[in-house]
């Protein structure tokens, strides 16, 4: 069974320049959350979507940064323009809150970004 | 703001010896869980403990919560090199979305 994917792994691109990090969930999962972890802020909640709705973007650092859910397989969170103290690792992750064990939520590997 | 607070920050212990972390929390919780991440990775569910339960094991893994004074600790018993790893207590505060807040990690080292 697939993980969570997330796309690209490493990026690096200037500031200014605009930047999509993709992700397609776990099948069947029905929540899907986008966190970013630096050294200095650890991981941060920075939106969740709940049936492709998103339910709480409280953590979205400011405008420059946008997040979509158009279909239950794919979401794209979006920077634009971006700035050297967006670098960070950026996850992806899912979960499915039907289960049992809701609340569990699986991770991506990541995308690695760096703006320079 | 982080929910859960490791302690300790970074740990380092020899093979075979055990690993205790401890975390605390500040809000009521539905249930406390615990990740774990290795370099480079992202991270890996460990084991979800509830808000009702005071103790649960998993293999060398056993944690423990106190609702009471906001706690709870993972022990790793008979640590191996491959346990080498971050490792993050996160809370749940909601019961149907598993909007998870975490910690700041403990850093284990385990030397052969």
């Amino acid at each position: 069974d697939a993980g969570v994917i997330q796309s690209p792994r490493h990026e690096v691109t200037e500031m200014g320049q605009e930047v999509t990090l993709r992700c397609k969930p776990i099948s069947g999962h029905n929540s899907l959350f986008w966190y970013r972890q630096t050294m200095m802020r650890g991981l941060e909640l920075l939106i969740y979507f709940n049936n492709n709705v998103p339910i709480d973007d409280s953590g979205m650092p400011e405008d420059r940064f946008s997040a979509k859910m158009p279909n239950a397989s794919f979401s794209t969170l979006k920077i634009q323009p971006s700035e050297p103290r967006d670098s960070a690792v950026y996850f992806c992750a899912s979960s499915d809150t039907k289960k049992r064990d809701r609340g569990t939520i699986y991770f991506g590997e990541g995308s690695w970004l760096t703006v320079v | 703001s982080q929910q859960g607070e490791e302690d300790p920050q970074a740990l380092s212990i020899q093979e075979g010896e055990n690993a205790t972390m401890n975390c605390s929390y500040k809000t009521s919780i539905n249930n406390l869980q615990w990740y774990r991440q290795n370099s480079g990775r992202g991270l890996v569910h460990l084991i979800l403990i509830r808000s009702n339960e005071r103790e649960k094991h998993s293999g060398r893994l056993r944690v423990t919560l106190d609702t009471s004074k906001k706690s709870s600790s993972l022990l790793i018993t008979a640590s191996r090199a491959a346990d080498t790893a971050s490792y993050f207590c996160a809370t749940d505060p909601f019961l149907d979305y598993g909007k998870l807040t975490f910690g700041q990690g403990t850093i284990l080292t385990v030397h052969p």
